[in-house]
């Protein structure tokens, strides 16, 4: 079946503008992460989102980070006035549920210049 | 969650067996050893977990120990495709709340396959 899909691949963009990742995750899964993947580092987790329940905002590293998750499914992950230290692969995940496997997308490949 | 350890590369000839091994020398009862792996410029790949016995899938075999403070993933027969970062992961898999949930990669094990 579909795998978790993420778009836009690629994202270059000015320093200060705003960006918008987005991810679709498999089909029925209840629970999607976001995590940062910078160059050479591992995985930084940054949010989590299951069901109906609040999300766990605790990894988004300042405010000008901010993610949704509509109708339980597909998630946007916004980056407003981005600096270049926000250049990274930004990786989504999906699970059945918070215990099972997280399946990972290809990822977004953001350059802020 | 536990801490694993790794080897920070290793070679395997093509069409050969790959062995990668990890240590977890900390993990608890209820954590689970899992394995991703990370080929160049794409997001982690799911390969493999197991608690306690050895568990095998179309991918790769997971061997740990009877201690449960080491294990090896075995790919069977290499290719060059198979040239990635492996990671080792320990997680609390069956305990309410928490942050269980939170993946934690180190470095992993970069394994070259070599023609």
């Amino acid at each position: 079946g579909a795998g978790v899909s993420q778009s836009p691949s690629n994202k270059v963009t000015e320093k200060g503008k705003d960006v918008e990742l987005r991810c679709d995750p498999i089909s029925g899964h209840t629970a999607l992460y976001w995590y940062r993947q910078s160059l050479g580092q591992g995985l930084e987790f940054l949010i989590y989102f299951q069901g109906n329940s609040a999300p766990d905002k605790s990894g988004l590293p300042s405010d000008r980070f901010s993610a949704e998750r509509t109708g339980g499914s597909v998630s946007t992950l916004t980056i407003q006035r981005t600096q270049q230290e926000d250049s990274a692969v930004y990786l989504c995940a999906s699970s059945l549920t918070s215990q099972e496997t997280q399946y990972f997308g290809p990822g977004t490949r953001l350059l802020v210049l | 969650d536990a801490k694993t350890t790794q080897p920070p590369s290793m070679d395997c000839a093509e069409g050969r067996a790959a062995n990668l091994p990890c240590n977890h020398s900390t993990i608890s009862g209820n954590e689970y050893v899992y394995w991703y792996r990370q080929i160049h410029s794409q997001g982690p790949q799911y390969i493999i977990h197991g608690l306690k016995n050895n568990e095998t899938n179309e991918m790769a075999s997971l061997i740990i120990t009877e201690d449960r403070k080491s294990s090896t993933l075995i790919l069977p027969h290499a290719t060059l495709r198979d040239t990635a970062v492996y990671y080792c992961i320990v997680r609390v898999e069956k305990l309410g709340g928490g942050s269980n949930y939170k993946l934690t990669f180190g470095k992993g094990t970069l394994l070259t396959v070599n023609p």
